[in-house]
């Protein structure tokens, strides 16, 4: 059975801290990982990672995928309250289309 | 563009009633998809559609319908609802090409059923 695991599930830390959230996989015919960000409404999508030691940056967001260990991180520095919000893995399932998510990672960044 | 729109926003509805989840994209997209979303248990896919007139299960399709008889439109049909079926719903679209698997959310619907 695909899947897709997150850790942590939930993630407390001060405005300024560094954070690392973890993905791995087990899926199919995998192609591409995806992470999105969910604050009090629908996803939104961050990065697509689909080769090995690339890292995709955006601000203070970065990732970086290693198809050998079958994981990928979701870095964010500096991080501010705004970036309180459900972090989601997904991996596409079974060379198609489809979507396998993650259950998430609840970060809540306090001033 | 919208992007995905999804009505209505909220809903409660008692055991036994029949509602339909109404789900519309203007991006062209060859690919839509239901998902719902219990807390702590991120989304799991309900049915989608590769193109007008192709639908197919997902994960958790049991107590659902779709149809696809357009390329905008993808409704989800509850049949006889039940509390199981408390959860918020999602649709996405996407645009069906391997060089980006990126879907696009709709704001979601809440549903409650008591």
């Amino acid at each position: 059975e695909d899947k897709v695991v997150q850790s942590p599930l939930s993630l407390v830390v001060h405005e300024g801290d560094t954070v690392t959230l973890n993905c791995s996989y087990e899926v199919t015919n995998f192609r591409s990982l995806l992470w999105y960000k969910q604050e009090k409404k629908a996803p939104t999508f961050l990065f697509m990672l689909t080769s090995s030691g690339i890292e995709k940056k955006s601000g203070r967001l970065s990732s970086i995928l290693d198809k050998k260990e079958l994981f990928s991180i979701l870095n964010i520095t500096a991080t501010q309250t705004g970036d309180s919000a459900i972090y989601l893995c997904a991996s596409t399932q079974g060379g198609s289309e489809k979507l396998v998510f993650g259950k998430g990672t609840k970060l809540t960044v306090n001033p | 563009n919208a992007g995905v729109t999804q009505t209505p926003k909220f809903r409660i509805l008692k055991i036994g009633q029949s509602m339909t989840l109404q789900c519309a994209q203007d991006m062209n997209h060859n690919y839509m998809y239901w998902y719902r979303q219990d807390p702590g248990m991120g989304l799991k896919l309900i049915y989608y559609s590769v193109g007008a007139g192709i639908t197919d299960k997902g994960e958790v399709p049991n107590g659902y319908n779709v149809s696809r008889s357009t390329t905008e439109d993808f409704p989800l049909r509850l049949e006889l609802a039940a509390p199981s079926q408390t959860s918020v719903y999602f649709c996405a679209s996407s645009l069906g090409h391997s060089s980006s698997y990126e879907q696009y959310f709709g704001p979601g619907t809440r549903l409650t059923v008591t």
